[in-house]
């Protein structure tokens, strides 16, 4: 089962502009990360937000949180070639410290050179 | 910090045949989770261990697949009585047990039931 939703389900931008990615919920969550996932390649962690903030950022990426929407966004900004891959929400169901974690069902993003 | 291993990689197997999968998560994550991703599509959970008790198992599970971690090290997952849509990639992951622990992906092994 998915727990989150990302729009668009592909996204492809010229190398340079800004590459906005969304996540949709259904539950109650403790936390909200992003991952990343290269072709073939198993998912690495991008970054973390907690159900109390509404903002974060790492380098060049931008996540937000409105958990009045049950929503989230992912900014890249200045898009690379390199940053070509497969983008996921995962939430931590509930505030168990046991809490599953639930990816949704991605965003495919292509940045042309 | 080696990260985490699966093996095999890649595994063909005929419809019918039982299948084996190995993960190694990182030696201080007490936390393993299992996921199968189809082309396309998210990872799907499928159960997950701290330690070796065996927290929850999807209900999309058939009875044919199990998972162990025996002394909470390493994991299996087995699956018995392959059928083609068994095909896919398992994902191994493991973490801290911490809410706010990021998941370290190994990278997978990709099953082919012909």
């Amino acid at each position: 089962s998915q727990q989150g939703e990302e729009d668009p389900q592909a996204l492809s931008i010229q190398e340079g502009e800004n590459a906005t990615m969304n996540c949709s919920y259904k539950t109650s969550i403790n936390n909200l990360q992003w991952y990343r996932q290269n072709s073939g390649r198993g998912l690495v962690h991008l970054i973390l937000i907690r159900s109390n903030e509404r903002e974060k950022h790492s380098g060049r990426l931008r996540v937000t949180l409105d958990t009045s929407k049950k929503s989230s966004s992912l900014l890249i900004t200045a898009s690379r070639a390199a940053d070509t891959a497969s983008y996921f929400c995962a939430t931590a169901q509930g505030y168990s410290s046991a809490s599953k974690i639930i990816f949704g069902s991605g965003t495919r993003l292509s940045i042309r050179p | 910090d080696t990260g985490v291993s699966q093996n095999p990689r890649h595994k063909i197997t005929k419809r019918g045949q039982n299948v084996t999968f190995r993960c190694d998560p990182i030696s201080e994550h007490n936390r393993l989770y299992w996921y199968r991703q189809t082309l396309g599509q998210g990872p799907e959970f499928l159960t997950y261990f701290q330690n070796e008790a065996q927290l929850e198992k999807s209900r999309l599970l058939s009875d044919r697949f199990s998972a162990e971690r025996p002394k909470g090290s390493f994991s299996t997952l087995e699956i018995q009585r392959t059928e083609q849509g068994d095909s896919a990639m398992y994902l191994c992951a493991s973490s801290l047990p911490d809410r706010g622990s990021p998941l370290h992906f190994g990278n997978g092994t990709r099953l082919t039931v012909t």
